[in-house]
């Protein structure tokens, strides 16, 4: 049984591109979280997904970020117009149920030049 | 509103010695209390969860963590450290059902371990 998978596992950008980040959940996990760690950080939530629908987006930024988990194949992180500040590392995380254990991915390093 | 404090930045044990990693939570309602291991450029590996019963918990690789609810602690503990074992340890904290929480996880800023041989 396969893992959280993310892709790709290093981004580089230049200032002002677009970042599309990936993750497919274990199987049979409908529920994902995303969560982005900044350098010497613990990690702070973004936003919970379940097939299709946004749960919670409280700790998303109000403007360039965007996420979705659409029916068919897997949980799309997207920031438009990235700035330096987005450097960090962005963790996805599934769980079978919403009380269940979070699995997290081996994450996603996002480095804007 | 719901947090988790990791005292420590970092916890320097000898190879063989009992280790103790403290962490202290606020949160409504009855918490649910996890532990988290990463590793040098890898994702966070589960170790252990509360979320009712018994308050001392075994998780993997022979740690475990008491649950104290009067001091609002989960201490994770192991009774003979490994080298194998240094990395950053994170505790983390969500909120029962209801009450408004979602499911997420409220991360302590994390401690990072150092076992000498």
């Amino acid at each position: 049984n396969a893992g959280v998978m993310q892709n790709p596992r290093h981004l580089v950008r230049r200032r002002g591109q677009e970042a599309r980040l990936r993750c497919s959940p274990m199987k049979g996990h409908s529920h994902v979280y995303w969560y982005r760690q900044l350098p010497e950080e613990g990690l702070k939530f973004m936003v919970y997904l379940q097939k299709e629908n946004i749960i919670d987006e409280s700790g998303m930024p109000k403007e360039r970020f965007s996420a979705e988990f659409p029916k068919e194949g897997p949980s799309i992180l997207r920031i438009q117009q990235v700035v330096r500040g987005d450097s960090a590392a962005y963790f996805c995380a599934s769980s079978l149920n919403p009380t269940d254990t979070q699995y997290f991915g081996p994450g996603t390093r996002l480095t804007v030049l | 509103a719901q947090s988790v404090a990791q005292p420590e930045d970092q916890v320097n044990v000898a190879e063989g010695n009992p280790l103790t990693v403290k962490c202290t939570y606020s949160v409504s309602g009855n918490p649910y209390l996890f532990w988290y291991v990463q590793y040098p450029n890898r994702g966070l590996q589960f170790l252990l969860k509360y979320i009712t019963g018994d308050n001392l918990v075994k998780g993997s690789y022979g740690f475990e963590a008491e649950f104290n609810k009067s001091q609002t602690s989960f201490h994770l503990k192991k009774p003979s450290a490994l080298v194998s074992d240094s990395a950053l340890y994170f505790c983390a904290v969500r909120g029962s059902p209801g009450s408004g929480n979602t499911g997420k996880l409220i991360f302590g800023q994390g401690t990072t371990l150092q076992v000498k041989p």
